[in-house]
């Protein structure tokens, strides 16, 4: 198994709906994990962290943890044309020592 | 913003002539990544440096050096560009240890 597995999609959802991207990963000493948003030809923008167990909301995203489970999951609420890109998901694994491993990126598409 | 830059953003070169990028930071910090992203591939890391003259390698390292001699700037040198280097080059930065990295703009590297 790969180190983080992500869905490639592409996941597509009308505008208001939830958005659900979801994120496996093999070690279980992972400790950081983090989502990335990326619009077509930019750099990857940081828009969640979390490091605890549960959920943690910012806005409309929220980020769920579950470290018993190894996944890790960032849900978009009314989701907007706007939040059309590629959401990576990444981590920092036990003894990662300031590394991330990243996914290789859910592409969600909201449609008008 | 991280006040982070890379030059050139764009470049063309042929097949065995040595390349260097540059990643510039203006916010004294101690981490700094180089990546490169691929269709399949996802981001992965080349080099990374955590300190002025302290360097080690990611997991794609072959055929990429890397220097760091100021806090502001890293440097990566493809010796002898290849064709399989095609890709876009992010630089990163970490503002601490938490492990949140923020991207540069990237660079577009073609070698014919």
């Amino acid at each position: 198994q790969k180190e983080v597995e992500q869905n490639s999609g592409p996941l597509s959802v009308p505008e208001g709906a939830i958005a659900s991207l979801n994120c496996t990963y093999s070690d279980r000493g992972s400790q950081s994990f983090f989502w990335y948003r990326q619009y077509s030809g930019k750099s990857p923008e940081l828009i969640m962290f979390i490091y605890s167990n549960g959920d943690k909301e910012d806005g409309r995203f929220t980020a769920q943890l579950n470290k018993a489970s190894q996944y890790v999951s960032l849900l978009i609420r009314d989701s907007q044309p706007s939040d059309s890109a590629t959401y990576l998901c990444a981590l920092v694994t036990q003894g990662g020592s300031e590394k991330l491993v990243f996914g290789k990126g859910t592409k969600l598409t909201v449609n008008p | 913003d991280a006040g982070i830059t890379q030059s050139p953003r764009h470049k063309v070169t042929e097949t065995g002539t040595p390349v260097t990028l540059r990643c510039h930071q203006t916010e004294n910090h101690r981490y700094m990544y180089w990546y490169r992203q691929d269709p399949g591939h996802g981001l992965r890391l080349i080099h990374y440096s955590y300190g002025v003259k302290d360097t080690d390698k990611g997991e794609v390292s072959d055929g990429y050096s890397v220097s760091r001699s100021k806090t502001e700037d890293f440097l990566l040198t493809l010796e002898s560009a290849t064709s399989s280097q095609t890709s876009v080059y992010f630089c990163a930065i970490s503002t601490s240890g938490r492990n949140e990295q923020f991207f540069g703009p990237g660079t577009r590297l073609t070698v014919l």
